[in-house]
């Protein structure tokens, strides 16, 4: 079984800039969630989709927005990019929505802000 | 708010010394506990989930066990393939739509010489 994918797996930009990361789930699974991985601050929860809505958002401000897609395919976006969010964006997939089962991470989309 | 502290930051040892990797963790209520492991530029790797005080899981050199207040990820006879930055992690009920949401501690930091 394939594991969670995430395209590009690197990407530099400029600030001011905007980005779009993509992530497709494991097969089956219909629950993804957005993490950001920096050195000072560790692994922080973006949000979470699940059938196409946005179930829960952490503590990041409104130029961090995502999507679903109907076959779990999820997107996240960061307008006007900032020197911060240069960090590793990793995307998890689980395959239940109504439990506290475990998350599966893709490999991270590593973005460089200049 | 939900916290989750690790110790110790890093740890070396040498390949065959056995030690422990400890997360304290205080949450409202906790619903799963997950260790992870981490290599250098790749994504979280799912090791373990603990739901219940009391709960112990293994695998290969690894054993995980789960208390009221913390959780130990003990390691047996470390190897050099065994060093990697270890994540704990937990969920922690704050309503119907908290399920995806995980707070992570800062990692542990394991070097395993030969």
């Amino acid at each position: 079984k394939a594991g969670v994918t995430q395209t590009p797996r690197y990407l530099i930009k400029t600030r001011g800039q905007q980005v779009t990361l993509s992530c497709s789930p494991i097969s089956g699974h219909r629950s993804v969630s957005w993490y950001q991985q920096t050195p000072g601050q560790g692994l922080q929860f973006l949000f979470e989709y699940f059938s196409e809505t946005q179930r829960n958002k952490g503590n990041f401000p409104g130029r961090f927005s995502g999507r679903q897609f109907s076959n779990s395919r999820s997107e996240m976006n960061v307008s006007t990019l900032e020197l911060g969010d240069s960090a590793l964006y990793l995307c998890a997939s689980r395959a239940s929505v109504s439990s506290y089962n475990e998350q599966f991470f893709g490999p991270g989309t590593r973005l460089t802000v200049l | 708010e939900d916290q989750v502290t690790q110790s110790p930051e890093a740890l070396r040892l040498q390949e065959g010394e056995s030690s422990s990797l400890n997360c304290s963790y205080t949450v409202s209520g906790l619903r799963g506990l997950f260790w992870y492991r981490q290599d250098p530029g790749k994504g979280p790797e799912f090791l373990f989930t603990l739901y219940s005080a009391g709960e112990e899981k293994e695998k290969e050199r690894l054993k995980a066990t789960l208390t009221k207040k913390e959780s130990f990820l003990h390691i047996t006879a470390p190897k050099p393939e065994d060093s990697a930055t270890y994540l704990c992690a937990v969920h922690a009920y704050a309503g119907g739509t908290s399920y995806g949401k995980l707070t992570f501690g800062q990692g542990t930091i394991l070097t395993v010489h030969p």
